[in-house]
């Protein structure tokens, strides 16, 4: 039974580059999470999303970032032109329908971006 | 907006108890959570309070006062496998949590 599965989980990037991180939730999980973990902080909600639908993205900086989870396939987590201040932790949570209000979230290992 | 405070850091010794505390300022309320990060790794879900008083889990235990805006998560017996990152976190609707930023906990022989 997978967990949460996350890749890259590393991923090195040049300014300007793109980055991509792809998040596949617990089977049976409908809804997906994405937050980010700056060093000696705690995880910031970035955005709320179900299948072909986005819930709440206010957690997402207003440009480069953007998310989407299409009916098939992984959610994806873009952000484009990728400058040092982006280097961080992204963890991906998948719940079932309901269950997110419990703090029954599954967490992936996430993925650490550093960007040179 | 969310305010969510915890140490930073806190050593105990093996077999010893340690109390972590957590007091927040949230314009809402749907819950407590405190979850359990080992370094490089997921945060992995401990407990969830929404009432007042005290969550039992084996060694571990969860305590909220929602009046005064406080928790605890108190974890007894302390095992070396216990040195993480306690998160302690809060929903504010039915799916956002904010987290504090973590308190790392070490434990000596």
């Amino acid at each position: 039974n997978a967990g949460v599965m996350q890749n890259p989980r590393h991923l090195v990037r040049r300014r300007g580059q793109e980055a991509r991180l792809r998040c596949s939730p617990m089977k049976g999980h409908s809804h997906v999470y994405w937050y980010r973990q700056l060093p000696e902080e705690g995880l910031k909600f970035m955005v709320y999303l179900q299948k072909e639908n986005i819930i709440d993205e206010s957690g997402m900086p207003k440009e480069r970032f953007s998310a989407e989870f299409p009916k098939e396939g992984p959610s994806i987590l873009r952000i484009q032109q990728v400058v040092r201040g982006d280097s961080a932790a992204y963890f991906c949570a998948s719940s079932r329908p309901g269950q997110g209000a419990t703090g029954e979230l599954f967490f992936g290992e996430g993925s650490r971006l550093t960007v040179l | 907006g969310q305010n969510i405070d915890q140490p930073t850091e806190m050593t105990a010794t093996e077999g010893a108890i340690v109390q972590i505390n957590c007091t927040y300022q949230t314009s809402g309320f749907n819950g407590l959570f405190w979850y359990q990060q080992h370094a490089g790794e997921a945060p992995t879900f401990l407990s969830y309070n929404v009432l007042d008083g005290l969550e039992e889990k084996g060694r571990f235990s969860s305590f909220l006062s929602r009046s005064k805006g406080y928790s605890y998560l108190l974890l007894k017996e302390l095992q070396m496998k216990d040195s993480a990152s306690y998160l302690c976190a809060v929903s504010s609707n039915d799916y956002k949590l904010s987290f504090g930023a973590g308190t790392t906990v070490t434990v000596r022989a």
